[in-house]
């Protein structure tokens, strides 16, 4: 059972360069999230999605779009890589059990540089 | 959504339990009170959640006071293993996004 799986695990780009991070889960979850972390700081939220086809902006979204094409996987494009957007970038899946109960699961991390 | 205050940094010896504290006076009535952590580098990792009773589970205990307005996670012995930052995190009802705030540094010395 492989939970999160982010692809890749360190990148570096040049400015104004593109890419596209990419996220699966393999645990039928609803929901999915992209974190930047960046160092000494707490995670910060730049987009969610409930559900597939569906995405909304969370803390830090600007420079960023996501595509949610089917339940498995979220991915996040960075369309104009700017040095600012040096980070450890994290993606989560989640879902509601029947108890109402919410447990996230993490992927480990994509380490991206902007030279 | 409602906004926590956590320390910012905690010590505790190896073997002692160790007691970080949350505030979430503003949580609303169908908000669950749940804890994270994040070893470095790695991922978060769920360790507990709560409505309005005390929990357990293998890894930790959660106290919710009575008025919901305030929590206190227990690791009962704490580990070098057990050094992270931990997060104290509102979630549920109308308050969909997990959003994490700035949490406790919690560093376990020998």
């Amino acid at each position: 059972n492989a939970g999160v799986t982010q692809t890749p695990k360190f990148q570096v780009l040049k400015t104004g360069q593109s890419m596209t991070l990419q996220c699966a889960q393999d645990m039928n979850h609803n929901s999915m999230y992209w974190y930047r972390q960046d160092p000494g700081m707490g995670l910060r939220l730049i987009y969610y999605s409930a559900s597939e086809g569906t995405t909304d902006k969370g803390e830090v979204p600007n420079g960023y779009n996501v595509s949610r094409l089917n339940k498995r996987e979220f991915s996040l494009r960075l369309e104009s890589a700017a040095p600012s957007q040096t980070s450890v970038y994290f993606c989560a899946s989640s879902d509601r059990d029947r108890v109402g109960r919410t447990e996230a699961f993490f992927g480990q991390g994509t380490r991206l540089t902007v030279v | 959504d409602a906004k926590t205050t956590q320390p910012p940094s905690m010590d505790c010896a190896e073997g002692r339990a160790a007691n970080l504290p949350c505030n979430h006076s503003t949580i609303s009535g169908n908000e669950y009170v749940y804890w994270y952590r994040q070893i470095h580098s790695q991922g978060p990792q769920y360790i507990i959640h709560g409505l309005k009773n005390n929990e357990t589970n293998e890894m930790a205990s959660l106290i919710i006071t009575e008025d919901r307005k305030s929590s206190t996670l227990i690791l009962p012995h704490a580990t070098l293993r057990d050094t992270a930052v931990y997060y104290c995190i509102p979630l549920g009802g109308s308050n969909y996004k997990l959003t994490f705030g700035k949490g406790t540094l919690l560093t376990v010395n020998p």
